[in-house]
């Protein structure tokens, strides 16, 4: 079945520093990705899309790379503040209107 | 625009009670989803819908129903609540189509005792 793996563990980091958030999948050929952030007590909102035939995707403090070949994206947060404490979570397409969602992993940036 | 809203935010329910969730867009999507959120099993799809009148099965629908009698509204059912569906219920839209991205409410959380 498909399976996505993002790391459970929480991810500490100190502010100024770049976040590397990972998400791996098997059992599947997605024809995009994309990635959410959630606060605490609120919905997902939509970050970033990434297409399979795309290596890198970029949106301000942002990026996004896609290895179709590793089956794994990395999300980068560059220059990280508190304000970007949440959890991230990736999505991969399951079918042309349903996608799959990883169980996310929480990011902490302290000053 | 309002985007997606949830009604109602939180309830507690006794085993065996039934209750209706409630999920209105205001942006004229043709999809919609709802969602159960688990500590450490991610967002799973239990039913949506992509178009006014009609349903379908997600991935674990067994104990829920839903309707969609107006584009713009989805409701999920309860007919008789165990404790397994205590869980937080997010409800979500899209356009629909390839590479469309979902718009997500905020969620209601659910306590059946």
């Amino acid at each position: 079945s498909q399976k996505i793996e993002q790391n459970s563990e929480a991810l500490n980091i100190q502010e100024g520093k770049t976040a590397t958030l990972t998400c791996n999948y098997t059992n599947y050929s997605p024809a995009y990705l994309q990635w959410y952030r959630q606060d605490p007590g609120r919905g997902p909102v939509f970050l970033l899309l990434i297409r399979e035939n795309e290596k890198e995707k970029r949106k301000e403090r942002l990026k996004v790379t896609f290895d179709t070949t590793l089956k794994q994206s990395l999300f980068h947060i560059t220059a990280s503040q508190p304000a970007d404490s949440a959890t991230y979570l990736c999505a991969l397409d399951r079918s042309t209107d349903k996608l799959i969602f990883g169980t996310g992993t929480r990011l902490q940036v302290f000053p | 625009n309002a985007g997606v809203t949830q009604t109602p935010k939180f309830r507690v329910l006794k085993t065996g009670q039934s209750m209706t969730l409630l999920c209105a867009q205001d942006m004229n999507h043709e999809y919609m989803y709802w969602y159960r959120q688990d500590p450490g099993m991610g967002l799973r799809l239990i039913h949506y819908s992509v178009g006014e009148g009609t349903t379908a099965k997600g991935e674990v629908p067994d104990g829920y129903n839903v309707s969609r009698l107006k584009k713009q509204n989805f409701l999920l059912g309860l007919e008789s609540a165990a404790p397994s569906q205590t869980s937080v219920y997010f409800c979500a839209s899209s356009q629909g189509g390839t590479e469309e991205t979902q718009y997500f409410g905020p969620g209601t959380r659910l306590l059946v005792l």
